[in-house]
């Protein structure tokens, strides 16, 4: 079974401020993990993803995340704030192997303050 | 590609109604989802098929709550009699068993369903 687990549900930053959103994960195989967003009134957006290549992964809008194994995290984190940014992140895991469903967390609320 | 499609958008009724959504997946994937988001429960995943077939449908909160993907390009999800407490977002998403792309799942616009 897996499972994520996002650190607060709300985290507010100012415009130009680090972003950082927390996410572990729980899962009895190697996992695929994502980063997805979703801005108001619409459908989620892939932003990122790892599938046991590169523990460093970009996305996009400047957004990366890391993969620890050993920490079984895999948080989000931009440099710089931009007010565009404002939306929910939602992380998301699957076993790896070609298992199609996702298992999403509660999804964080950035807040973005000018 | 157009990405996934839904309709409606939006879609008031009134309780006791039956309610049909509608979502064309992404030509080509093998997978489709359907999830159900709300204030309260968050992103549930209600359904999915793999090649027009239910895989699991554990999610599917009772008996008035039906999917079907007649074809590979399209699925409903219907629900029949409709309650208040149905009132949410729904969400269909389909991916792919390979690619590079395998396992991301893309999701279409959703359905605002609200049922007074």
């Amino acid at each position: 079974a897996q499972s994520v687990t996002q650190l607060g549900s709300h985290v507010s930053v100012s415009e130009g401020a680090l972003v950082l959103l927390r996410c572990n994960y729980s899962s009895s195989v190697p996992p695929y993990l994502f980063w997805y967003v979703q801005y108001p009134n619409q459908g989620l957006q892939l932003l990122l993803k790892y599938t046991s290549a590169a523990t460093l992964v970009k996305g996009i809008n400047g957004f990366e995340a890391e993969f620890k194994k050993s920490e079984t995290s895999f948080h989000l984190t931009k440099p710089s704030a931009h007010m565009s940014d404002a939306a929910e992140y939602f992380c998301a895991v699957n076993p790896s192997g070609g298992y199609q469903k996702v298992t999403f967390g509660t999804g964080t609320k950035l807040q973005v303050i000018p | 590609d157009a990405g996934v499609i839904q309709s409606p958008r939006h879609e008031v009724t009134e309780m006791g109604q039956e309610v049909t959504l509608r979502c064309k997946p992404i030509s080509g994937h093998d997978y489709l989802f359907w999830y159900r988001q709300t204030m309260m429960r968050g992103l549930e995943l209600l359904i999915y098929f793999n090649n027009n077939v239910p895989i699991d449908d554990s999610g599917m909160p009772e008996d008035r709550f039906s999917a079907k993907m007649p074809n590979a390009s399209f699925s409903t999800l219907k629900i029949q009699p409709s309650e208040p407490r149905d009132s949410a977002v729904y969400f269909c998403a389909s991916s792919l068993t390979s690619g590079d792309n395998r396992n991301e799942q893309f999701f279409g616009p959703g359905t605002r369903l609200t049922v007074l």
